[in-house]
């Protein structure tokens, strides 16, 4: 039973059109994010959820917009898509906002042509 | 600015032999470290951990140490398996980073059976 899901693992469209992705977690956490992880392999967050109310904000192009329905889910919808953007997405949870233990999902590998 | 670095991109080591991982931090407030194990096409998972009033923290096979005067820490995997050929990712956190965890850029461990 996949703890931390997203949807979909693969997405491939060109640039300028508007794409989401969808992550759930069924751990009970209070805190889910976003990470990026680029071409050298860094992962970086990007976005961070605790009850549905928006605690970290990274410096992201504001594209980027999660959205968070209820705890459970933390969805990230990306506007104009560039070049750029190509990478792979990772939503992860935490118990609380205050856990550094995160778990993370599969990942979904953006590529933007 | 790249706060957590690891400078080994890859690792070769035999069967039953030991792993040493490494990692630097620049960031003196980080007090909270971890380490996570990526296999291909999956998300990390978190290892084990440690905190700064520590400077030993053990697993089983894997061991964390810290140096807090150096700023380095290092995972110990005594003995190696194959199955534990995989991406290690260094990470770090503070109490005044809330729950951001900032990652290094990882290490390819390859066990050779």
């Amino acid at each position: 039973d996949t703890a931390v899901s997203q949807t979909p693992k693969y997405l491939v469209t060109q640039m300028g059109n508007d794409k989401s992705i969808k992550c759930e977690q069924n751990l009970g956490h209070d805190t889910m994010y976003w990470y990026k992880q680029d071409s050298k392999k860094f992962l970086k967050i990007m976005f961070s959820y605790n009850n549905k109310e928006l605690i970290i904000n990274e410096t992201v192009p504001n594209r980027f917009s999660p959205k968070s329905p209820d705890k459970a889910h933390l969805n990230l919808h990306i506007n104009s898509l560039e070049l750029g953007d190509s990478a792979v997405y990772f939503c992860a949870s935490s118990q609380v906002v205050t856990s550094y233990e995160q778990y993370f999902g599969p990942g979904t590998r953006l590529t933007v042509t | 600015d790249q706060q957590v670095k690891q400078n080994s991109p890859s690792l070769s080591v035999q069967e039953g032999r030991i792993s040493i991982l490494n990692c630097d931090y620049t960031n003196s407030m980080f007090d909270y470290f971890l380490w996570y194990k990526k296999y291909p096409a999956e998300g990390p998972t978190f290892l084990i951990s440690i905190s700064s009033i520590k400077d030993k923290n053990e697993d089983g096979r894997f061991t964390v140490f810290l140096n807090k005067s150096a700023k380095h820490l290092s995972l110990h995997i005594v003995p190696s398996q194959p199955g534990d050929s995989a991406v290690y990712f260094c990470a770090a956190s503070g109490e005044t980073s809330g729950s951001r965890l900032t990652f290094g850029e990882g290490t390819q461990l390859t066990v050779n059976p």
